[in-house]
C-alpha cells in the first residue's frame, strides 16, 4: 500500500508567519486527510479533502489537492507556538481502505 | 464530545511475557484499528476490525499480535511474547464512517526490557 511523502521534514518558522507543508503520493486516492500529533500524544483529525475538491477550509487551516500531482498542501496561517507539533498526512486508497500515514512534518513556531 | 479510551497509559514488561492493551472505542462507531509509532518514527497501520474480525492486517502484524473485542465495548492487542523491537506507542483508533475520519486514542507506551 502506499503512504505520503510529507516535505519539509522539518519547518521552524516565528510566530505569525504562515506554514505550508507539502504531501505527495504515487496512485489514486479517495481522500486524504491531515491529522495533527502533540509530542507524546495522540493524533488529532485536522481536515478531509475528498479526491473531486480542490481546496478546503477550516479556521486558519487551508488544504489543497491536486489531483494530476498526486500532491497536496496543508497551510496554517499566522502560526500560534501552540500550533508547534507534528503534522502527518494520511491516504485511503478506497472508500474503506485503511489509512495509511506519512512520516510527517515536524512543526516548530517559535514565539 | 466523545473520545477513545486506552489504558494502561505506559507499560513496562520483561521480554517474552505477555501484553494485553486495552481501548475503548466510540460507542458508535463500527471499524477499530491498532496503529503503533516507534520513537520518532511513522505511524503503522497494524490491523484493523470490522463485524467482529479483522478486516485487514500489515506485515507487522505477526503471528505474535492478536485482537480480540471480548465484549460491546473494549478492544484488545494482544502481544503473546514480547521482543525488545516491540517497543513502541501503541494507538487505538475507530472510524466515524460518514465523515471518514478517525478518532484516536491517547496511546499506550509499551517498554520492552
Amino acid at each position: 500500500s502506499q503512504q505520503g511523502e510529507e516535505d519539509p521534514q522539518a519547518l521552524s518558522i516565528q510566530e505569525g508567519e504562515n506554514a505550508t507543508m507539502n504531501c505527495s503520493y504515487k496512485t489514486s486516492i479517495n481522500n486524504l486527510q491531515w491529522y495533527r500529533q502533540n509530542s507524546g500524544r495522540g493524533l488529532v483529525h485536522l481536515i478531509l479533502i475528498r479526491s473531486n475538491e480542490r481546496e478546503k477550509h477550516s479556521g486558519r487551516l487551508r488544504v489543497t489537492l491536486d489531483t494530476s500531482k498526486k500532491s497536496s498542501s496543508l497551510l496554517i496561517t499566522a502560526s500560534r507556538a501552540a500550533d508547534t507539533a507534528s503534522y502527518f498526512c494520511a491516504l485511503r486508497e478506497g472508500s474503506q481502505g485503511n489509512l495509511i500515514f506519512g512520516k510527517g512534518t515536524k512543526l516548530s513556531v517559535k514565539p | 464530545e466523545p473520545e477513545v479510551t486506552q489504558t494502561p497509559s505506559h507499560q513496562v514488561t520483561q521480554m517474552g511475557q505477555e501484553v494485553i492493551l486495552r481501548c475503548v472505542p466510540i460507542s458508535n462507531h463500527l471499524y477499530f484499528y491498532w496503529y503503533r509509532q516507534i520513537l520518532g518514527q511513522k505511524v503503522e497501520f497494524l490491523v484493523s476490525f470490522y463485524n467482529n474480525e479483522i478486516s485487514e492486517k500489515s506485515e507487522i502484524f505477526d503471528d505474535q499480535f492478536s485482537v480480540e473485542r471480548p465484549d460491546g465495548s473494549n478492544f484488545t492487542l494482544k502481544i503473546r511474547s514480547t521482543k525488545l523491537e516491540d517497543s513502541a506507542m501503541y494507538f487505538c483508533a475507530s472510524l466515524y464512517s460518514l465523515t471518514g475520519e478517525l478518532f484516536f486514542g491517547e496511546g499506550s507506551r509499551l517498554t520492552v526490557l
